[in-house]
């Protein structure tokens, strides 16, 4: 929604890292998330953070919180041509999930 | 792996039919979720259930109705399809504490002639 923002696209070559970033406004939220989805299909569950941490890794996952800018990021280690999706931010407020438009994540070999 | 299902998958319809899309989830997950989303672009909660006979709209407007009878199904019903209901329709349940985190199912893509 407009209350969470994220850049449309990324390109980025087999091997390299991948660096989502997303920005959110309200100072409230308590869970913040990133979903995959591939095309044609639902929404995956990547991974989550609470707003009391600064950081969390998971494999190639890993998750940066920066409160203060409310800024939260999501880098992919050795990115594979499987990583090619929309991968979504989205914020837990209000008893809801608000979620950003979407980055178009486009692995070149 | 959630345990969330969608049915039909794909839906052609024409103008006037009434449709119901089903969902079901066998996680015991008292909240449930409609969202809907266009190609490309973000979801939007049309609307949700924190358990059996409690239905809300969610923040964007829809003539589709839901009902919430068993925990475990959520169907969405348009009484009357029309074009501008042609889109991805996507279901997608939570528990409640702690972290909330949604699963989803694969989605319905509708499309209204």
């Amino acid at each position: 929604g407009e209350d969470v923002e994220q850049s449309l696209f990324l390109s980025v070559r087999e091997g390299d890292s991948s660096v989502i970033n997303c920005t959110y406004t309200d100072s409230s939220s308590t869970y913040l998330y990133w979903y995959k989805q591939e095309p044609g299909a639902g929404l995956q569950l990547l991974t989550y953070i609470f707003s009391n941490m600064d950081m969390k890794q998971d494999q190639r996952l890993t998750v940066l919180l920066n409160k203060k800018d409310k800024h939260l990021s999501l880098r992919i280690a050795d990115t594979q041509t499987g990583d090619s999706a929309i991968y979504f931010c989205a914020e837990w407020v209000d008893y809801k999930l608000s979620f950003g438009a979407g980055t178009t994540v486009t692995v070149r070999a | 792996e959630a345990d969330i299902y969608q049915t039909p998958r794909y839906l052609v319809i024409g103008t006037g039919k009434k449709i119901t899309l089903e969902c079901s989830q066998t996680m015991g997950h008292d909240k449930m979720y409609w969202y809907q989303q266009d190609p490309g672009m973000e979801l939007h909660l049309i609307h949700y259930s924190y358990g059996v006979n409690s239905t809300e709209k969610g923040d964007l407007s829809s003539e589709s109705t839901v009902s919430r009878i068993r925990t475990e199904h959520f169907p969405l019903t348009l009484e009357s399809a029309r074009p501008s209901h042609t889109s991805q329709y996507l279901c997608a349940s939570s528990a409640d504490r702690p972290q909330e985190t949604q699963y989803f199912g694969p989605g319905t893509r509708l499309l209204v002639l």
